[in-house]
């Protein structure tokens, strides 16, 4: 009930391709869906989020879609830049209390130039 | 708005030794919460805090403890420690009240290396 699928675990995009990664969860009571971008050496920072009264969200060249019949979300990267060369989270939440968020296991995502 | 600030921000500790993490969450956000982050394991829940109390605390041995002080900060100590220790610790706070949204905004991580 508590798990949460992510993949890939990792890509490689060419530039200006499109980057996308999927969640795929269990629990239905997860009212908030973030993706979480992590640089090395720095802490996680949020990315976008989406709540599941509505099934996509945009913000700039970054995209979420939520299908909440066959419980996952994805993260769509539109025209994929080196900058955006990170590790993404998805990270689902229920109330919230921090322990109630489950993260996925990271998708390594390399852009090459 | 300053960000989560955690200290210190690199250390280095030999097996056996304690060592305490310290950090500041933004500005009114009422919640503190620490995780481990390691290549093997991902992201794992520590413990959270609330209102100067332990709220939730996850699967780890009691060498691990934390607290939280009136003004929202918080520290978490780690005894004896070992070499599986040797990890980043992120700490995070949200604002935490209904209505308010659940976002929660990590710090930069202390680096652990255990020897």
């Amino acid at each position: 009930q508590q798990q949460v699928k992510q993949s890939p675990q990792s890509l490689i995009v060419q530039k200006g391709g499109i980057s996308i990664i999927n969640c795929a969860y269990e629990n239905t009571a997860f009212d908030y869906f973030p993706w979480y971008q992590q640089f090395p050496g720095k802490g996680p920072a949020l990315l976008i989020a989406i709540r599941p009264d509505v099934s996509e969200k945009k913000e700039g060249r970054f995209t979420i879609s939520f299908n909440k019949s066959a419980k996952q979300f994805s993260l769509h990267i539109m025209d994929s830049q080196p900058g955006d060369s990170a590790t993404y989270f998805c990270a689902p939440i229920r109330g919230s209390s921090a322990s109630k968020i489950i993260f996925g296991s990271g998708t390594r995502l390399s852009i090459r130039p | 708005k300053a960000g989560v600030t955690q200290t210190p921000r690199y250390l280095i500790k030999t097996r056996g030794q304690q060592v305490t993490l310290s950090c500041s969450p933004i500005s009114g956000h009422r919640s503190v919460s620490w995780y481990q982050q390691t290549p093997g394991q991902g992201l794992q829940f520590l413990f959270e805090y609330f209102s100067e109390t332990q709220r939730n605390k996850g699967n780890f041995p009691g060498r691990f403890s934390g607290r939280q002080f009136s003004n929202s900060r918080s520290e978490m100590n780690v005894s004896t420690l070992e070499l599986g220790d040797s990890a980043l610790y992120l700490c995070a706070s949200s604002v935490d009240r209904p209505g308010q949204g659940n976002t929660i905004y990590f710090g930069e991580g202390s680096w652990l290396t255990v020897v």
